[in-house]
């Protein structure tokens, strides 16, 4: 299984832009990259997913290194609603092996 | 169109015991997961039913088993229960085993608390 590295913590402040690093240097050339985020008292939510190429979806951003070994989750305009935890999930048989993610924080 | 459901919210067990908890997957999903989340850490992979049978399976002793039903739905059993079973417990479902393009729905988790 591969190996994530994310920050433990990050801060941001309401409607400025996001950007959650995650390092994954052993990822196989068939994992998928997926991130998910945990609100308090919630099971996890999907956010987005990729592959190769650059992600775009209504919640956020995915940008993928061309090297697959590092990605980044970008929230376009962080709210309120965005403070949780979010994990990143190299995976490609849907046995998600979540590492501890990284809580994020919105101040307004 | 309701998503996952688990039941029951919360339980409370002795050492032990033995726990039932209960899944039912998002309509049209036929794929379910377990995991436990301990407190303050990111959820673990107990394992996966598709097709009624276990397809893939965490590092978790033979005392947490399950089963998947012909309707899809899901139970998780844990015997023997011991204090470091209490969690969250939550389960995922999904479209198809086997196209990992489909992202998974979680449920909001079943908190087991061991006394």
């Amino acid at each position: 299984d591969a190996k994530t590295t994310q920050p433990n913590s990050m801060e941001s402040n309401e409607e400025e832009p996001v950007h959650l690093p995650c390092n994954h240097s052993t990822i196989s050339g068939t994992d998928y990259i997926h991130w998910y985020r945990q609100l308090p008292s919630q099971g996890p939510e999907y956010v987005i997913h990729g592959l190769t190429s650059n992600v775009n979806n209504r919640m956020a951003s995915l940008a993928i290194a061309e090297d697959r070994k590092s990605s980044t989750l970008i929230l376009h305009r962080a709210t309120l609603r965005d403070a949780a935890v979010y994990y990143c999930i190299p995976d490609n048989n849907n046995d998600m092996r979540f590492g501890a993610g990284t809580r994020l924080t919105v101040k307004p | 169109d309701a998503g996952v459901t688990q039941s029951p919210t919360h339980l409370i067990k002795t050492r032990g015991q033995q726990v039932t908890l209960r899944c039912s997957p998002k309509s049209g999903h036929d794929t379910v997961s377990w995991y436990q989340q301990a407190l303050g850490q990111g959820p673990q992979f107990i394992f996966q039913y598709y097709e009624e049978e276990e397809r893939q399976r965490g590092n978790f002793p033979d005392r947490f088993s399950g089963h998947q039903f012909p309707n899809y739905s899901s139970e998780l059993n844990v015997n023997a229960l011991l204090l470091g079973d209490s969690a969250l417990y939550l389960c995922a479902s999904s479209k198809t085993r086997d196209s990992p393009n489909q992202p998974q729905h979680f449920g909001d988790g079943t908190r087991l608390s061991i006394l």
